[in-house]
């Protein structure tokens, strides 16, 4: 069975600092990965996806992750944050027919 | 904005109560997941529905049901209702074009509280 798991609950940092929200997955077959960031009181908006190709998917808002497949991670980061992208970021796999399943979820918070 | 509308926005019920949730999906998407996410969770998958028909299911009692319309539109009805069934229920609408993967736009998401 897959699983998704997002290795930090909560990563505080600085505006204009870099940050990287881990995740790691388990799969016993190809998959396919999301992040996804949630504002509050919203619903969820697609930053990027991995289906194949590259291993390096570059997204919306200066986001971007790296699929390592050897790790099983599909870390998020972005070299320099904003105010702005405090939110909740999910990282999600896909297991075909759309059936997604998500991790639990990882808090920024871009301190001024 | 994803053209996925949901409603209401918040409901309260009492346990043991009976609620439906609509959903609209953005215009030719002909398929719709639904997804419950408790307070501090991720969204957990609950159903899908393509063309009026249950698609696939996650870990989820009987007593969650659905019904998509020919208009694409779904409900998701929750019977007998626990408290544990307080979270946000999101849907989902995807236009499967037969690639790799087709994404999935969410809606806001219903509020539902049960007391």
């Amino acid at each position: 069975a897959q699983s998704v798991t997002q290795l930090d609950s909560q990563v505080p940092v600085f505006e204009e600092a870099p940050v990287e929200l881990r995740c790691n997955y388990s799969s016993s077959v190809s998959v396919y990965l999301f992040w996804y960031v949630q504002y509050p009181n919203q619903g969820l908006q697609l930053l990027l996806k991995y289906l194949s190709g590259s291993t390096l998917v570059k997204g919306i808002n200066g986001f971007e992750a790296e699929f390592n497949k050897s790790q099983t991670s599909f870390h998020l980061r972005k070299p320099s944050v904003h105010i702005s992208d405090t939110a909740e970021y999910f990282c999600a796999v896909e297991t075909g027919g759309f059936k997604t399943i998500f991790g639990a979820g990882t808090r920024l918070f871009v301190k001024a | 904005e994803t053209g996925v509308t949901q409603s209401p926005t918040h409901l309260i019920k009492t346990r043991g109560q009976q609620v439906t949730l609509r959903c609209s999906s953005q215009s030719g998407h002909n398929t719709v997941s639904w997804y419950q996410q408790a307070l501090g969770q991720g969204p957990q998958f609950i159903f899908q529905y393509y063309r009026e028909e249950e698609n696939g299911r996650g870990n989820f009692p009987p007593r969650f049901s659905g019904l998509q319309f020919p208009n694409y539109s779904s409900e998701l009805n929750v019977n007998a209702l626990e408290l544990d069934d307080s979270a946000l229920y999101l849907c989902a609408s995807i236009n499967p074009t037969g690639g790799t993967s087709d994404e999935q736009y969410f809606g806001p998401g219903t509020r539902l509280t049960v007391t």
